[in-house]
């Protein structure tokens, strides 16, 4: 079965800084990855995602996430963090054969400082 | 397109009451999901259809919690009679094929008295 680790419940960073949020996976066979943000009372928005083809993912509102296969990860960065960008993150793994189910990983809370 | 559809946004009940939730899909997706969230975890999957098939629903409670998707388009998630632990967000979602990213809902907010 496969499982999702997100390293960090919250992380918090200025203004035009760096975002780092980590996400290590598990899976016997190879993943598909994703990375989904939710705003307060909202659903899941699809940030990018990884199916086997390039290493380096690149998604919406300047976000990208690079798959590491020896490491087991897939880091969800931004250069430079906006005000907008405050939310929860979820990494997630699906795997063929498994009808594409996703398992989530617990969420990482962005908090962005002025 | 029109996103998800779900109703009610918020609902509260007492321990032991009935309560169900509607999920319209995107139009023409065939596959629909129900996640349940806890506060402060990810989303867990309840019960995946196909069409109006269900492809898994092993980790739904089935001694309280029940779903159709009767027509193959709209949903229904029922739980009876509603624990304490029950309360969450439930989340529908859809996708055209089970090779497409899942768009989903803005969910029910369940909470038990």
């Amino acid at each position: 079965a496969q499982s999702v680790t997100q390293l960090g419940s919250h992380v918090s960073v200025s203004e035009g800084a760096l975002v780092l949020l980590r996400c290590n996976y598990s899976s016997s066979v190879p993943p598909y990855l994703f990375w989904y943000v939710q705003y307060p009372n909202q659903g899941l928005q699809l940030l990018l995602k990884y199916t086997s083809a390039a290493t380096l993912v690149k998604g919406i509102n300047g976000f990208e996430a690079e798959f590491k296969k020896s490491e087991t990860s897939f880091h969800l960065t931004k250069p430079s963090a906006h005000m907008s960008d405050a939310a929860e993150y979820f990494c997630a793994v699906s795997v063929s054969g498994s009808a594409r189910q996703l398992t989530f990983g617990s969420g990482t809370q962005l908090t962005v400082l002025p | 397109e029109a996103g998800v559809a779900q109703s009610p946004r918020y609902k509260i009940i007492e321990k032991r009451q009935s309560v169900a939730f509607w999920c319209n899909p995107i139009s023409g997706h065939a596959t629909l999901y129900w996640y349940q969230q806890i506060l402060g975890q990810g989303p867990k999957l309840l019960i995946q259809f196909q069409n109006n098939g269900v492809v898994d629903d092993s980790q739904l409670p089935k001694d309280r919690f029940s779903a159709e998707r009767l027509k193959g388009v709209d949903s229904t998630l029922k739980i009876q009679p509603a624990k304490l632990e029950d309360s969450a967000v439930y989340l529908c979602a859809s996708s055209g094929d089970r090779n497409q990213p899942q768009h989903f809902g803005d969910g029910t907010r369940l909470s038990i008295l």
